[in-house]
């Protein structure tokens, strides 16, 4: 069975600092790959997605992440955070030959940014 | 406006008293799933459906039932809740050959 990694569950970073959040899955096969963030009281937001080509993605709001295949990684960064990217950040990955496309999550990382 | 809707957004409830909390999508979609969100274990999920009468367990089925009678909607019944099924449950949809996922603003279930 497909599993994901995130190896920060806390993060906690002053505003304009850049910010790297881990991801790492174990699947041998194709995968599509995505970020969602969740807002406190809020429900999931998609911030990014890969399904093929190039493997560096920009998303919402200045996110941007890169698959790395041989590391089985895709790791989310910003260059310079905001107060308002306080919020949870999810991965979650899609093994393409799952009978039954199932999205599997990891922990989550809950990011703070001071102002 | 596409959207998945939950409801209620809020619930407590005690041991043994049944529930159902309704979920629906107006976007069309085939695929329907339902998660619980627990700290420190993310998202995990509970039943989904990729069409009307078809249904399959997720990871993490035990306790919970679920029917997909129309595309729309997907409700989620807990015959005889529990304390441990206390959590944030979150209804999501996709179409089948896309594999975005879209969220519901999520349910917050308390079972005494």
């Amino acid at each position: 069975a497909q599993s994901v990694s995130q190896h920060n569950h806390h993060v906690i970073l002053s505003e304009a600092a850049s910010l790297e959040l881990g991801c790492n899955y174990s699947y041998g096969g194709t995968v599509n790959l995505f970020w969602y963030v969740q807002y406190p009281g809020q429900h999931l937001q998609l911030l990014l997605k890969y399904f093929s080509g190039d493997p560096l993605v920009k998303g919402i709001k200045g996110f941007e992440a890169e698959f790395i295949k041989s590391k089985f990684s895709f790791n989310l960064r910003k260059p310079s955070v905001q107060w308002s990217d306080t919020a949870e950040y999810f991965c979650a990955v899609n093994a393409l030959n799952n009978a039954g496309n199932m999205l599997t999550f990891g922990g989550g990382t809950r990011l703070m940014v001071k102002p | 406006e596409a959207q998945v809707t939950q409801n209620p957004r809020y619930l407590i409830t005690v041991t043994g008293k049944k529930l159902t909390v309704t979920c629906s999508q107006n976007m069309n979609h085939e695929y329907m799933s339902w998660y619980r969100q627990d700290p420190g274990l993310g998202l995990r999920q509970i039943y989904y459906s990729m069409n009307v009468e078809v249904t399959d367990k997720g990871d993490v089925p035990e306790g919970y039932k679920v029917s997909r009678k129309e595309k729309r909607n997907f409700p989620l019944i807990l015959e005889s809740p529990s304390p441990n099924q206390t959590s944030l449950y979150f209804c999501a949809s996709r179409r089948t050959a896309q594999y975005e996922q879209y969220f519901g603003p999520g349910t917050r279930l308390t079972v005494t």
